[in-house]
Order: structure tokens, then sequence, then C-alpha cells
């Protein structure tokens, strides 16, 4: 099993440009979220989905957009990126009934 | 913000030793979590305590879990090298995880 694939790994844009981040997961978890991680503050919720269909925002939802419209997938939007948004992304799944979340290895996102 | 704290910030620490790390959290939770991250790798799940226990036990780790402080805390015994990493609290209040500013662990061989 793969687990939970992110890509990216790293990138940098340009202020104003768009892009997303693609998470991909093989367990057949029903959920999924979204973390970002900045120095000192710890992981912060974006966005996270209960099922194919669902989707609820985080902590932190201005400036993303998600959607789920398979149980496998989770892409991250960034429509209109900032400087703000400069940080360490995180794709992360579990199985509801167990809580256990299982995290990819991160996108690391630079914003001049 | 509904995030944890964890306390201390930074622990370094000789091989051998306990190391012992401690969060604090803001709301009622279904359960407590713990993750240990590597540097420039995702993070991995440790051990999970449901709100209504006091105190788990897995391999080298022992959480300890007061929803009456709203707190936990993460003893690592008998320390090695290999444990140098970062290591967040997790709360659940349902279908939201909230993280812990994290305790930089550093074990010195």
């Amino acid at each position: 099993n793969a687990g939970v694939t992110q890509t990216p790994k790293f990138q940098v844009l340009k202020t104003g440009q768009s892009m997303t981040l693609q998470c991909a997961q093989d367990m057949n978890h029903e959920y999924m979220s979204w973390y970002r991680q900045d120095p000192g503050m710890g992981l912060r919720l974006i966005h996270y989905s209960v099922g194919a269909g669902i989707t609820d925002q985080g902590e932190v939802p201005n400036g993303y957009n998600v959607s789920r419209s398979t149980t496998e997938d989770f892409p991250l939007r960034l429509l209109s990126a900032a400087p703000s948004q400069t940080s360490v992304y995180f794709c992360a799944s579990c199985q509801l009934n167990t809580g256990e979340l299982f995290f990819g290895e991160g996108s690391r996102l630079t914003v001049l | 913000s509904q995030q944890g704290e964890e306390d201390p910030q930074a622990l370094s620490i000789q091989e051998g030793e306990n190391a012992t790390m401690n969060c604090s959290y803001k709301t009622s939770i279904n359960n407590l979590q713990w993750y240990r991250q590597n540097s420039g790798r995702g993070l991995v799940h440790l051990i999970l305590i449901r709100s209504n226990e006091r105190e788990k036990h897995s391999g080298r780790l022992r959480v300890t879990l007061d929803t009456s402080k709203k707190s936990s805390s993460l003893l690592i015994t008998a320390s090695r090298a290999a444990d140098t990493a970062s290591y967040f609290c997790a709360t659940d209040t349902g279908n939201q995880f909230y993280f812990g500013t994290g305790t930089s662990l550093t074990v010195i061989p």
C-alpha cells in the first residue's frame, strides 16, 4: 500500500497564481483533511471531508477550496496565491471509527 | 484557536534517560493522540487515549490523561537517539482534529 500520497513535494508560485495540491489515499478511508504547518504554530486544519461529496471548513479555510468527488482523492486548490500561504501542507486520512490519522510526506509551497 | 499547547517547547536529554512532555487543551474531547514528526517528514501516529481512560502504555510510551485539568503527558522511557523528533498532541471533537504546537526532543548519544 502507498498510504497517503501528496504531489507536488515542492512548488514556487508568484502572488496571484493558482495551483492545486493533490492528495490520494489507497486505504479506503472515509475521512480526509488538509493542514498547514508554520513555524511555532503547529498544524492548523484547513478543510476536511467525511466522505465523497461532503466537505467542511476547519480553522483556517480562507483562500483555499476543496472537493471530494471520490473516496481516494482530496485536492486542495489555491485560487489566487498570497505570500501568507507560504507553508508546508499536509494531507491526512483515517477511518472515522479509529481516528488514527495517516499523513502524507508534505508539500512545501513558497509564494513570492 | 482551539489548538493545544505542548510544554516544554524543546527538550534535550542523554540517551537512556526518560523524556516527559505535556499537552494542555481547551475544549471537551473524544480522544487525545500523540504523533511524532521526524525532520522534513509527515507525522506518524504513536498512541491514542480515549476520554474515559486515564493511562495507556505502548512499548516505551506511557500516556496519561486528566480531563478535569484538560491535560495529558507523554513519557518516553529509556530514550534512544532515534527518538529525536518533534512530538505533537492532537485532540478530536468528532470530525475535527486539533494539534498542539509541539515539543522538539533531542536525544544525545
